[in-house]
Order: C-alpha cells, then sequence, then structure tokens
C-alpha cells in the first residue's frame, strides 16, 4: 500500500550514541521534513528537502543530521544522542500544493 | 516568537454539538492555512486547509473560516461526534518552499 512509513516505531538508546531513524515515502513527492513532538511545543520542524540532495535546516536542527540520496528516503541521524532528544518524530511529505501528509511517528527515549 | 498560536489548551463538548476551535497568527505573509487531526500513537491526518483568498471552505462536517484583517481562523464541527475526540493542529504556510508552521494544538473531547 502506497504511503510514508517510519522505523522503528521505538526505540530506546543511551546518552552518547548515534541513532538513525529512517522515512520512506512511495508517492515521489518532491519535499519531506522532519519534525519533533514535544509536549507544550506541538510539532517543531527539524530539517526540510525540497528535493533529493537538497536539505535545509528547520526551526530545531541541532544535534541532528540528514541526507537526502533518493528521493523517496530521509533518514535522520541523531549524532551523540541527549536526554533533550526524547520525543515523538514525525516525517511527512509533500508536493509543492503545501499539503503534508505524515508517517505515524517514531517514540524515541534516550536514557 | 510564536507564529501561529492556539491558546486554548483543551474543549470539551456534547456530542451532537458545535466543537469551535480557533486559531491566530502573526505572520501576514501566511496564504495558507491547514488543520490536522492527532489520535495518540499516530501522526497527524490533514482534515481541511483553505487559502487567503477565500474565508471559507466546508467539507462535510467540517467548516474553517479565515478572517484575514484580524489574521484569525476557526475550525467548526457540527454536529461534534465521539470519534472526533484528537488533539488539532492548526498550521500556516507562506512561501514557495512547502514549510509549515504548527500551533501547539488544542485536545478536543466531545462527551457522549
Amino acid at each position: 500500500d502506497a504511503g510514508i512509513t517510519q522505523s522503528p516505531r521505538y526505540k530506546i538508546t543511551e546518552t552518547g550514541r548515534q541513532v538513525t531513524l529512517m522515512c520512506h515515502q512511495t508517492w515521489s513527492h518532491s519535499y519531506m521534513f522532519w519534525y519533533r513532538q514535544d509536549l507544550g511545543h506541538g510539532l517543531r520542524l527539524i530539517y526540510y528537502s525540497a528535493a533529493a540532495d537538497i536539505t535545509d535546516k528547520g526551526e530545531v536542527p541541532d544535534g541532528y543530521v540528514v541526507s537526502r540520496s533518493k528521493t523517496e528516503n530521509f533518514p535522520l541521524t541523531l549524532e551523540s544522542a541527549t536526554r533533550s532528544q526524547t520525543s515523538v518524530y514525525f516525517c511527512a511529505s509533500s508536493t509543492v500544493d503545501e499539503t503534508q501528509y505524515f508517517g505515524p511517528g517514531t517514540r524515541l527515549l534516550v536514557l | 516568537d510564536q507564529q501561529v498560536k492556539q491558546n486554548s489548551p483543551s474543549l470539551s463538548v456534547q456530542e451532537g454539538r458545535i466543537s469551535i476551535l480557533n486559531c491566530d497568527y502573526t505572520n501576514s505573509m501566511f496564504d495558507y492555512f491547514l488543520w490536522y487531526k492527532k489520535y495518540p500513537a499516530e501522526g497527524p491526518t490533514f482534515l481541511i486547509s483553505i487559502s487567503s483568498i477565500k474565508d471559507k471552505n466546508e467539507d462535510g462536517r467540517f467548516t474553517v473560516f479565515l478572517n484575514k484583517s484580524a489574521k484569525h481562523l476557526s475550525l467548526h464541527i457540527v454536529p461534534s461526534q465521539p470519534g472526533d475526540s484528537a488533539v488539532y493542529f492548526c498550521a500556516a504556510s507562506g512561501g514557495a518552499n512547502s514549510k509549515l508552521t504548527f500551533g501547539k494544538g488544542i485536545t478536543l473531547s466531545v462527551r457522549p
């Protein structure tokens, strides 16, 4: 079934470890986004990408790295996880019409 | 500085009544507005949108109203159903890069 998927759905890691969250979409949407959702903050944009090999920072990019070698994939890497990065992470994609479609989310706990 | 504000964190209404969810924005460059609905343990799902050239958009039980002069939009749900209980996010966009700015969300509870 076409759509947007995220893996893993749940992840527990330790402070200082590298973690990569995966996002895959089958719509061939040009735009892809990473958000984190925290209590009291709503959805905050971490990074986004307008096309393969084009990425840009969002509101809260520090501590995160992204890449987009293929249109359908947009992995998010926490290079050295910190407790403040405990959150729920959502990936989204869109065409240029600005309606974004979200994945199911990855719940990350950093101990 | 929060550009999209949902000032009420929660709303409780009785089944069958109208739910009115409010959203204010500060950036006059925003020209496209969306509402998303989110159930626990799921991703947000698109509900309805409105362009700044309109002041109303309707889709079934859901209607979004836009007041550009007041920089205010609202989502009306009529009649409200228990399945509408969820967190609702208001979002806004301006420019060509498809970025959305979200509010903090409002939790709607519809009582049977």
